[in-house]
């Protein structure tokens, strides 16, 4: 089992650039999770998927933030203009079955905005 | 939405001594737990989890209680060693708002 894998794993750019960060659930995994974690507010749902399907958004924080589901082995999360205050520490993770079984994390992307 | 509150933010103990993290959620609804371990510039890992219809859970030197009455749940780590050094983060999961809050995270450090 490979885990869930995000890429890149580290992403510096400046402001106003196009950020595109991806992600690969476990295999079978029907739930996949877009999280973001900083100091001041830890660790925040941004939107999760069901079967490939956008179930809750209500966690992203503008409409500069977008994400796709086109499969289920792949997800991305979008970030276009991005701002300095975008910066932090993205996670996805996947569970099987349900929301509320165990969430396996990424090792996340570390992006740093300009 | 669900709120949930985790004490204290930093924890230092012993080696061999027990470390206790507490966390208090707001939301009745709630019907999962789980504790992640965040060692320094890695991801979240699940350590242990409980559900509702369950008092107390254990796996080998890390422990859950569930006290859904007082709406509350505590992390027991015993015979704490210097790998059990990280931050954990208690989570919920509210039926209502169908997501997993988490807590603000604990910084345990465990001093040989």
């Amino acid at each position: 089992d490979a885990g869930v894998i995000q890429s890149p794993r580290h992403e510096v750019t400046e402001m106003g650039q196009e950020v595109t960060l991806r992600c690969k659930p476990i295999s079978g995994h029907d739930y996949l999770f877009w999280y973001r974690q900083t100091m001041m507010r830890g660790l925040e749902l941004l939107i999760y998927f069901n079967n490939n399907v956008p179930i809750d958004d209500s966690g992203m924080p503008e409409d500069r933030f977008s994400a796709k589901m086109p499969n289920a082995s792949f997800s991305t999360l979008k970030i276009q203009p991005s701002e300095p205050r975008d910066s932090a520490v993205y996670f996805c993770a996947s569970s099987n079955r349900d929301v509320n079984q165990p969430q396996h994390f990424g090792d996340g992307t570390r992006l740093s905005i300009l | 939405g669900e709120n949930v509150e985790q004490h204290p933010s930093t924890l230092s103990v012993q080696e061999g001594d027990s470390a206790v993290i507490k966390c208090t959620y707001s939301d009745s609804a709630s019907n999962y737990f789980p504790w992640y371990k965040q060692e320094l510039g890695k991801r979240p890992q699940l350590i242990i989890d409980i559900r509702s219809n369950v008092g107390e859970k254990k796996d080998q030197r890390i422990a859950v209680t569930l006290n859904k009455t007082a709406k509350h749940f505590s992390l027991h780590i015993t015979e704490t060693q210097p790998e059990d050094s990280a931050v954990y983060f208690c989570a919920a999961f509210s039926g209502s708002a169908r997501q997993l809050t988490f807590g603000s995270g604990t910084q345990l450090t465990v001093l040989p």
